[in-house]
């Protein structure tokens, strides 16, 4: 499988406690991406990753949140100190260049904070 | 404030007729759109794209329509097909090519009867 991957699938934690994704890209893709998608819209843009570096972070990631791409492979997604509204599915996406804009998505990661 | 407006969260259309989803935005900034189509447990995939330098995209079945000045686009599916059942993304960026930022609409759950 070729394809974007996340794990895990669904993350069940209670409030307060710290949960982290990973996301697999696509090998030859350069280019990372972690949006937050919740029940009834569309995906929000989280944070942006050209090989190693983080390069642009939406406001919606506060600082309970953080994103690593080790060596410009894998990246993890970070929540610390998890609180209800942090529920939602985290979407992992990564792309090869800027030249269409199209971005290959992962299954996602959804999380349940009870 | 949402600046990607889809406003016609479902529409149900026959096998065989066309399909139109509609999708608005406010940012004159953005002068790059792409569709997204999204199964149930997957991830959304690309679908198509335009340029603001363009009024129409064709591929296949599915045709792009832009008009900039009324700030809205529209995707045409003919003909329509029970694969075609899934939630479809617009989504706009202001930078031409670039998948850095993009900005997603809340999506329109299309159903094709057979």
């Amino acid at each position: 499988d070729t394809g974007v991957s996340q794990d895990p699938r669904h993350k069940i934690t209670k409030r307060g406690q710290n949960v982290t994704f990973r996301c697999d890209p696509i090998s030859e893709h350069n280019r990372l991406y972690w949006y937050r998608q919740t029940l009834g819209q569309g995906p929000e843009f989280l944070t942006y990753f050209q090989n190693e570096a983080q390069l642009e972070k939406s406001r919606l990631l506060s600082d309970r949140f953080s994103a690593e791409r080790p060596k410009g492979s894998f990246s993890t997604l970070e929540i610390q100190r998890t609180e209800q509204g942090d529920s939602a599915m985290y979407l992992c996406a990564s792309s090869s260049g800027p030249t269409t804009g199209e971005l290959f998505f992962g299954e996602g990661s959804r999380l349940t904070v009870l | 404030d949402q600046q990607v407006k889809q406003n016609s969260p479902s529409l149900s259309v026959q096998e065989g007729r066309i399909s139109i989803l509609n999708c608005d935005y406010t940012n004159s900034m953005f002068d790059y759109f792409l569709w997204y189509k999204k199964y149930p447990a997957e991830g959304p995939t690309f679908l198509i794209s335009i340029s603001s330098i363009k009024d129409k995209n064709e591929d296949g079945r599915f045709t792009v329509f832009l008009n900039k000045s009324a700030k809205h686009l529209s995707l045409h599916i003919v003909p329509s097909q029970p694969g075609d059942s899934a939630v479809y993304f617009c989504a706009a960026s202001p930078l031409a090519g670039s998948a850095r930022q993009l900005t997603f609409g809340s999506g329109t759950q299309l159903t094709v009867l057979p």
